[in-house]
């Protein structure tokens, strides 16, 4: 069975340190990974996904994340953290091979509390 | 990018009425639609996919007489909550799947329904 793991519920930080967002994942078969963020009473914004490709993948506002297939990681990483990247973070996964069609699994989310 | 809206962006609603909520792709033919419900401060929960033209495929524990969706069109699906409770109260979001490009989905900006 697919499964996300988000094992940080809450992940504080401060303002123009790097940040880490850890993300493992359990599918069988080749695996589509993304991150969403979500703000405050709003939808999810994707950030960035993986494929396949390169293992570092690069995404909307400055964000990267690191595929490691080995330890079945796809951790979501930015070098200096800014106040507005405080939301809600959400990794989830698909796994290939079904026609496109199957559907995302989702970890339990990531608090990112970034301080001035 | 794509752009998926929801209708309403907020509803409160008595017990035991129903209430529709819209979910529409904007630039896109959605093949599949996704309807999530999601519990304060909690992940996404998948309650059901939509493929266009054919009946919703339900998640295990999720009652599809209580939770009717409709995806009649290429841009267009709707979810009515019949007979809500305060129970039912949740924040809900759709999201779609462009029929071209099988890894994106796309998010709506969700509608918070509260059931008084």
């Amino acid at each position: 069975a697919q499964s996300v793991a988000q094992p940080e519920d809450q992940v504080n930080v401060a303002e123009g340190n790097p940040l880490t967002v850890k993300c493992t994942y359990s599918v069988s078969g080749n695996p589509y990974l993304f991150w969403y963020v979500q703000y405050p009473n709003r939808g999810l914004q994707f950030l960035l996904k993986y494929i396949t490709g390169d293992n570092l993948v690069k995404g909307s506002y400055g964000f990267e994340a690191e595929f490691n297939k080995s330890q079945t990681s796809f951790h979501l990483k930015k070098p200096s953290a800014l106040v507005s990247d405080s939301a809600l973070y959400f990794c989830a996964v698909r796994a290939s091979g079904s026609g496109g069609y199957n559907k995302l699994i989702f970890g339990a989310g990531t608090r990112l509390a970034v301080h001035p | 990018g794509a752009v998926v809206s929801q209708h309403p962006s907020r509803v409160i609603c008595k017990s035991g009425t129903s209430v529709k909520i819209e979910c529409r792709s904007l630039d896109f033919q959605a093949t599949t639609m996704f309807w999530y419900r999601q519990f304060p401060k909690k992940s996404l929960m998948l309650m059901a996919t939509s493929n266009e033209g054919s009946k919703a495929t339900y998640e295990q524990g999720v009652e599809k007489d209580k939770f009717l969706i409709n995806h009649a069109s290429l841009t267009l699906s709707t979810l009515t909550v019949t007979s809500a409770h305060p129970e039912d109260s949740s924040f809900y979001i759709c999201s779609a799947r462009d029929g071209l490009l099988l890894y994106e989905q796309y998010f709506g900006p969700g509608t918070r329904l509260t059931v008084t």
